[in-house]
């Protein structure tokens, strides 16, 4: 089993539409999360990180789910420029601290 | 400054080629990363430096060899490389190796011939 699990998609939706992806974790000491966003051909960008009270940041939700081990990112108003890889981020506690990417969801907004 | 800056953007070489991907940070940030990313996967990570000194190789082949000179710049010099190494290899540096995010630089794209 990967340690950070996502759905790759691709996920097709309309421009206006709700999405939401959710990314699963396997190790009970990760201590940190984030969600990232990726273009096409350049690099990862720090979308969000993740609290367990949950945080918003304009159209986008992030949930943290301890007990159940998943973080989930919703996006609402979708817009053409939101079609991009979503990765989801964990830091892993290991003595030292370990970062794990998850292989991504890919999001494509359609006019 | 906001931004890690790496430079070559494109290098291509060949399998007997000794070159160096360099890489720089001025936010005062004490951890920096190399990861490597092939199309369509994730970044993987290949070393860390935290405070200026190797915490962490992934099992990363002896032909990729990383230096950090001070706190601002991080290098990864290359040599006997093989097609297979071919890939995005990003820089990225963060607050500390705990429990920040990153800021990644923009990578070279780097193809072995």
């Amino acid at each position: 089993r990967k340690e950070v699990e996502q759905d790759p998609g691709p996920f097709n939706v309309p421009e206006g539409a709700t999405v939401a992806f959710n990314c699963t974790y396997s190790n009970s000491a990760s201590q940190s999360f984030f969600w990232y966003r990726q273009d096409c051909r350049k690099e990862p960008k720090l979308l969000m990180s993740v609290y367990s009270s949950g945080n918003e940041d304009g159209r986008f939700t992030a949930q943290l789910n301890r007990a159940s081990q998943y973080i989930s990112l919703l996006i609402r108003d979708s817009k053409l420029s939101d079609s991009a890889t979503y990765l989801c981020v964990v830091n892993v506690n290991t003595g030292g601290f370990k970062t794990i990417f998850g292989a991504g969801t890919r999001l494509f907004v359609k006019a | 400054d906001t931004e890690v800056t790496q430079t070559p953007k494109h290098l291509v070489m060949g399998m007997t080629n000794k070159k160096s991907l360099k890489c720089e940070q001025h936010m005062g940030h004490r951890a920096m990363y190399w990861y490597k990313q092939k199309a369509k996967k994730p970044p993987e990570l290949m070393f860390v430096y935290s405070y200026e000194k190797l915490s962490i190789n992934e099992s990363v082949p002896s032909r990729f060899s990383p230096e950090c000179p001070n706190s601002s710049l991080l290098n990864l010099h290359l040599h006997a490389l093989q097609p297979e190494d071919s890939a995005l290899y990003l820089c990225a540096s963060s607050q500390d190796a705990t429990v920040k995010g990153y800021t990644f630089g923009s990578g070279t794209r780097l193809t072995v011939v």
